[in-house]
């Protein structure tokens, strides 16, 4: 089975700080993405990136970077942490395939950030 | 872009009887339809899924249909039991493999015993 792995499941971060929040997997999956979910909102796209060293901005990148130096690894960074930040943080990989193919997630187990 | 709603929000059924989600999107180029059950606390994981060359898929006690003219689709369970309770996320997507999922806001499913 894939793994897909975040490095921290709860995480208690203040206003300002720098955050790194890591993922990485280990089926040589080409696409990653970084999702939050939040109470009534779903499942919300931050970020996802294709390929090494791609990044595409998703439907709320503000606040948000990534970085993806190697292939199993997805880093989705918060420059100044703000409380409206507070949320679960869900990575997710997906072997690319053409079209026809199954394209379904393997998710992590999800960060619990909290700013304060 | 592609827009994704699902209903009910909620939705509680007696332990054996049935449960439907229904979704709805908006891009006619969607062509691949998940649908994702998370447990409380758990990472969401893939239950079911259907491509738009296929108007029902079924797994078991699992089914999902596709009406692409109307542009929905839709989860069916069957005889349901309490370890069926979670959220399910509908999930729409298009083109080739680097294409996003779009997903819905989820639904609570609760079955009583």
């Amino acid at each position: 089975d894939v793994k897909v792995t975040q490095s921290s499941r709860y995480l208690v971060k203040r206003t300002g700080e720098k955050v790194f929040l890591e993922c990485v997997q280990d089926m040589d999956h080409e696409n990653m993405f970084w999702y939050r979910q939040d109470p009534g909102l779903g499942l919300r796209l931050i970020y996802f990136s294709y390929d090494v060293k791609m990044k595409e901005k998703g439907d709320i990148p503000e606040g948000y970077s990534v970085s993806r130096e190697k292939k199993e690894r997805f880093s989705l960074i918060l420059e100044s942490a703000s409380t409206n930040q507070t949320s679960m943080y869900l990575c997710a990989s997906r072997l690319h395939r053409g079209q026809g193919q199954r394209r379904g997630y393997t998710f992590g187990s999800g960060t619990r950030l909290t700013v304060v | 872009g592609e827009n994704v709603e699902q209903h009910p929000s909620t939705l509680s059924v007696q332990e054996g009887d049935s449960a439907v989600i229904k979704c709805t999107y908006s891009d006619s180029a969607s062509n691949y339809f998940p649908w994702y059950k998370q447990e409380l606390g758990k990472r969401p994981q893939l239950i079911i899924d259907i491509r738009s060359n296929v108007g029902e898929k079924k797994d078991q006690r699992i089914a999902v249909t596709l009406n692409k003219t109307a542009k929905h689709f839709s989860l069916h369970i069957t005889e349901t039991q309490p370890e069926d309770s979670a959220v399910y996320f509908c999930a729409a997507s298009w083109g080739s493999g680097n294409t996003p999922l779009v997903f819905g806001k989820g639904t609570r499913l609760s079955v009583i015993a």
